[in-house]
């Protein structure tokens, strides 16, 4: 069974910090996203990686950078956090079809 | 752009009832299309894909969804509810041309009185 593993269930941060979250798959995908969940707002994709060292910028990709250094990790970074990036962070991983998605990160900027 | 709309933001409904969720969407080339789950305090989960060949699929757990291509439509659909049926439901396109990039719908609430 595929595991997507996203290191934190909660952060909380302040504003202005830098903000890292990992997401680890174990299934060798090519593919890995990034998306953030709102309520009433659905899932919106930030970035995407098709390999290791590729990005794609999806819908949201401002305040937003990645990482993609090995494979199997798909790191997601905000390089000032502020407090409109509270959220919940949902990391997914494929290969082709379908997606399979962490547990999700909910991030809290104060 | 692609988009995918979910017409119903939240649906009540008590057990044994018929559902049926909407979703439409807006891409003219082919497409996959999903339908994921997210059950409280649980990631998402795939209930059921469309990616060609009959229009009606089955999925988990009794979910059917119906792809109607001349209303780019793909309605999900459960002839009886249970209380367990309680979550989120998620519609999804994926465009067919090889990017693998996923558009999602706002999400529908349903909650299933017992």
């Amino acid at each position: 069974d595929v595991k997507v593993t996203q290191s934190s269930r909660y952060l909380v941060k302040r504003t202005g910090e830098k903000v890292f979250l990992e997401c680890v798959q174990d299934m060798d995908h090519e593919n890995m996203f990034w998306y953030r969940q709102d309520p009433g707002l659905g899932l919106r994709l930030i970035y995407f990686s098709y390999d290791v060292k590729m990005k794609e910028k999806g819908d949201i990709p401002e305040g937003y950078s990645v990482s993609r250094e090995k494979k199997e990790r798909f790191s997601l970074i905000l390089e000032s956090a502020s407090t409109n990036q509270t959220s919940m962070y949902l990391c997914a991983s494929s290969s082709r079809v379908p997606l399979h998605f962490g547990n999700g990160t909910r991030l809290t900027v104060t | 752009a692609q988009s995918v709309s979910q017409h119903n933001h939240h649906v009540i409904l008590s057990e044994a009832a018929s559902l049926e969720l909407g979703c439409n969407y807006s891409y003219g080339g082919t497409v996959n299309l999903f339908w994921y789950v997210q059950y409280p305090g649980q990631h998402l989960q795939l209930l059921l894909k469309y990616f060609s060949g009959d229009p009606l699929v089955k999925g988990i757990k009794g979910f059917e969804a119906e792809f109607i291509k001349s209303k780019f439509s793909f309605n999900l659909r459960k002839p009886s509810v249970q209380w367990s049926d309680t979550a989120e439901y998620f519609c999804a396109v994926m465009e067919s041309s090889g990017t693998y990039k996923y558009i999602f719908g706002t999400g529908t609430r349903l909650k299933v009185l017992a």
